[in-house]
C-alpha cells in the first residue's frame, strides 16, 4: 500500500489560487469518492479542511475546494493567505477498513 | 464535548514494546458507526494510519480491527469499554517507530473527525 504522490512543495502569491495534487491508483483515489484533506501547522494536530472530495466541514473557509478525476484527486486553495502556509495531506479510503494518505505538501505564501 | 486524550512513555527501548492508551471523554467508544484509529508522524515526515477499530454489538468487547499491511504483524488496537479507552500496542520497535502518535475517531471511510493532540514516543537504548 504505498503512500500517495503529492508534489513537495507549492507556492503563491496573496490572493492568487493554487492547487495540490494527490494521485494514487485505481485501488484507492479511483475506486471511492472518499478522498480528504487535512491542514497542519507545525506542531499542531492535523485539521480536515475537505472531506468525501469536495465536501468542507462547518466552519472551514470556502476558499478550499476540492475534486477528482481518475486516480488524482485536488485541493485547490483561492484568495491565498498568509495563515494557509501549512503543511497540507491527502487521504484516501482503499475498501476494508483501511487508509492511506499522500506524502504531504508544503504551502509558502511568497 | 468529545475530547481524546494519548497517554503512555515518551522513551521506548529498542526491541521493547510500545504501549499507548487513548482516553475518550464525552461519548461512549461503543456508539456506533464510529471507529477509533491510530496515526503517527515521524518527525520532519508524513502521516501514517497505523489501524482502526471500532465497537460491533455480538462480537468480541475488545473490537474489530483493520491495519496497515507493514505493521499488521507488529500491531495491536483494541477498546476497553468499561474504561472508555483505546489502546495500541506496537512490538518490535526501532528508531523508525520513533513519531508523535495520535489517536482519532472517525467515521468509515474517512479520517475525518475528532484528533487527538498527539503524544511524541521516542525508541532509544
Amino acid at each position: 500500500q504505498s503512500a500517495l504522490t503529492q508534489p513537495a512543495s507549492v507556492s503563491g502569491s496573496p490572493g492568487q489560487s493554487i492547487t495540490i495534487s494527490c494521485t494514487g491508483t485505481s485501488s484507492d483515489v479511483g475506486s471511492y469518492n472518499l478522498v480528504s484533506w487535512f491542514q497542519q501547522y507545525p506542531g499542531k494536530a492535523p485539521k480536515v479542511v475537505i472531506y468525501e472530495v469536495t465536501k468542507r466541514p462547518s466552519g472551514v473557509s470556502n476558499r478550499f475546494s476540492g475534486s477528482k478525476s481518475g486516480n488524482t484527486a485536488s485541493l485547490t486553495i483561492s484568495g491565498l493567505q498568509a495563515d494557509d502556509e501549512a503543511d497540507y495531506f491527502c487521504c484516501s479510503f482503499t475498501g476494508s477498513d483501511s487508509y492511506v494518505f499522500g506524502t504531504g505538501t508544503k504551502v509558502t505564501v511568497l | 464535548q468529545l475530547q481524546l486524550q494519548e497517554s503512555g512513555p515518551g522513551l521506548v527501548k529498542p526491541s521493547e514494546t510500545l504501549s499507548l492508551t487513548c482516553t475518550v471523554s464525552g461519548v461512549s467508544i461503543t456508539m456506533s458507526g464510529y471507529y477509533y484509529a491510530w496515526i503517527r508522524q515521524a518527525p520532519g515526515e508524513g502521516l501514517e494510519w497505523i489501524g482502526s477499530v471500532s465497537y460491533r454489538r455480538g462480537t468480541s468487547s475488545r473490537g474489530i480491527t483493520s491495519y496497515t499491511p507493514s505493521l499488521k504483524s507488529r500491531a495491536t488496537i483494541s477498546l476497553d469499554t468499561s474504561k472508555n479507552q483505546v489502546s495500541l500496542k506496537l512490538g518490535s520497535v526501532s528508531d523508525a517507530d520513533t513519531a508523535v502518535y495520535f489517536c482519532v475517531r472517525h467515521p468509515r471511510g474517512g479520517l475525518e473527525g475528532s484528533w487527538g493532540q498527539g503524544t511524541l514516543v521516542a525508541v532509544s537504548s
